[in-house]
């Protein structure tokens, strides 16, 4: 069935240095990707998405990277801050789909 | 504040109660999609509404669970006669139209805890 991944449940990373989160996908016809960050106590909150048209898609600070030949995606962000700490998902949906398939979730902690 | 908003932000009741859940979707955002976290654990899709209708509810877990939808504006998530397991985090988000590539923006959900 479809299941979106991660493989990395939790991810530590110094402050000021970059971190990729990683998300494996099964549905081969998934065409719309989405990151979210969730904050303790808040609902997740929508960082950047991607099209299947695309390959790699930036925002400030954060980087998508869409591999559909094996299925992959990444979240890189650069110049990690304290904030940055959360639990980070990827999400996948196809055309006519409505609901959004999320993974488990990664917890990315910046150590100071 | 034009995010979604839910109500209330934190709800106890004992086991065998009826609960209702309140969502505020972002003004002019025609759908409207309910989910429910776990702890510790991703989101499960439990329903989605396109305007006053709501074309999947396949994600409801049994009869006990109901959600409407009125005005193209509020939504209520009903749970009858809770059970333990449905202790969890329950979130709202809404978007600017149904389709595939339109990204949800969720609310800060109710926490929902069975006594």
């Amino acid at each position: 069935g479809e299941s979106v991944g991660l493989h990395l449940p939790t991810l530590s990373v110094q402050e000021g240095d970059n971190s990729i989160i990683n998300c494996a996908y099964s549905n081969s016809a998934s065409d719309y990707f989405i990151w979210y960050k969730q904050e303790s106590g808040k609902g997740p909150q929508f960082i950047i998405d991607i099209r299947s048209n695309m390959d790699k898609r930036q925002g400030q600070r954060v980087t998508v990277l869409l591999n559909k030949t094996v299925k992959h995606l990444s979240l890189q962000i650069a110049a990690t801050q304290p904030g940055d700490s959360a639990v980070y998902f990827c999400a996948e949906n196809y055309s006519g789909n409505e609901k959004l398939t999320f993974g488990t979730g990664t917890r990315l902690t910046i150590i100071p | 504040g034009a995010g979604v908003s839910q109500s209330p932000s934190n709800k106890v009741t004992e086991k065998g109660k009826d609960v209702e859940l309140r969502c505020d979707p972002i003004s002019g955002h025609t759908a409207l999609y309910w989910y429910r976290q776990r702890l510790g654990q991703g989101l499960e899709f439990l329903i989605y509404f396109q305007g006053n209708s709501a074309p999947d509810k396949s994600g409801l877990p049994s009869d006990r669970f109901s959600a409407e939808r009125t005005g193209e504006s509020v939504s209520t998530l009903t749970i009858q006669r809770t059970q333990q397991e449905d202790s969890a985090v329950y979130l709202c988000a809404s978007s600017s139209s149904t389709g595939w590539n339109q990204p949800q923006h969720f609310g800060d959900g109710t926490r929902l805890s069975i006594l």
